[in-house]
């Protein structure tokens, strides 16, 4: 069964910190993978995107993993602000040439003064 | 640019009415997503169109809920007869068509707030 799990589910840290949320899938064949970034209220906007064929993405302070073996994938946050508190969702797209994601249930992430 | 765009915001209805669900995908998008989410289950694809045409819609729930998608600005979601355990938030997103921009990128509306009671 396609499957997207994340782990902590939950993280609370302090402003300035980094940290590093985790997904791993069971989604075969695969496609590519996307972080989204969900702020409270609102829709999720992509933080970024992996094909097969690579194995780290930045966006400015958001660097995304990818390893397609181990079918793992982690996002770090460096140098963390108030603005990052939202909920990290892990999506994986199969490879079977459909628009269909599968969706992890995400990590909520709370960063504080 | 205006991006998707979904009305109402919120919605607050008694069991047993119709719902109608509203949604204008970016202009120049071909396909178009409706998603629920959930406490429990996170997002959901319920159904999505390519070029106006349903192409998968097994994430509907039940003969409750239909979507249409008249023309490439405008689809409907609507839920008749609405029961307290569709109260989810709604998620239109839509999608450029190969060659123009990231055609694996979706892009999503605000969501509307659901609430049967």
């Amino acid at each position: 069964k396609n499957q997207v799990e994340q782990s902590p589910q939950s993280l609370i840290i302090l402003e300035g910190k980094n940290c590093t949320l985790q997904c791993n899938y069971t989604v075969s064949p695969f496609s590519n993978l996307r972080w989204y970034k969900q702020d409270t209220g609102r829709g999720p906007v992509s933080l970024t995107i992996m094909t097969f064929s690579e194995n780290t993405k930045s966006n400015g302070r958001y660097t995304a993993t990818l390893d397609a073996d181990t079918k793992q994938s982690s996002l770090h946050i460096t140098a963390s602000q108030l603005s990052d508190s939202a909920s990290y969702i892990c999506v994986v797209s199969p490879g079977d040439n459909t628009d269909k994601l599968i969706f992890g249930t995400g990590t909520r992430l709370q960063v504080f003064p | 640019d205006a991006g998707v765009i979904q009305s109402p915001r919120h919605e607050v209805t008694e069991m047993g009415q119709e719902v109608t669900l509203r949604c204008k995908p970016i202009s120049g998008h071909n396909s178009l997503f409706w998603y629920r989410q959930t406490m429990m289950r996170g997002l959901e694809l319920l159904i999505y169109f390519n070029n106006n045409v349903p192409i998968d819609d097994s994430g509907m729930p039940e003969d409750r809920f239909s979507a249409k998608m008249p023309n490439a600005s405008f689809s409907t979601l609507k839920i008749q007869p609405s029961e307290p355990r569709d109260s989810a938030v709604y998620f239109c997103a839509s999608s450029p068509p190969p060659g123009q921009g990231n055609f694996y990128e979706q892009y999503f509306g605000p969501g509307t707030r659901l609430t049967v009671t």
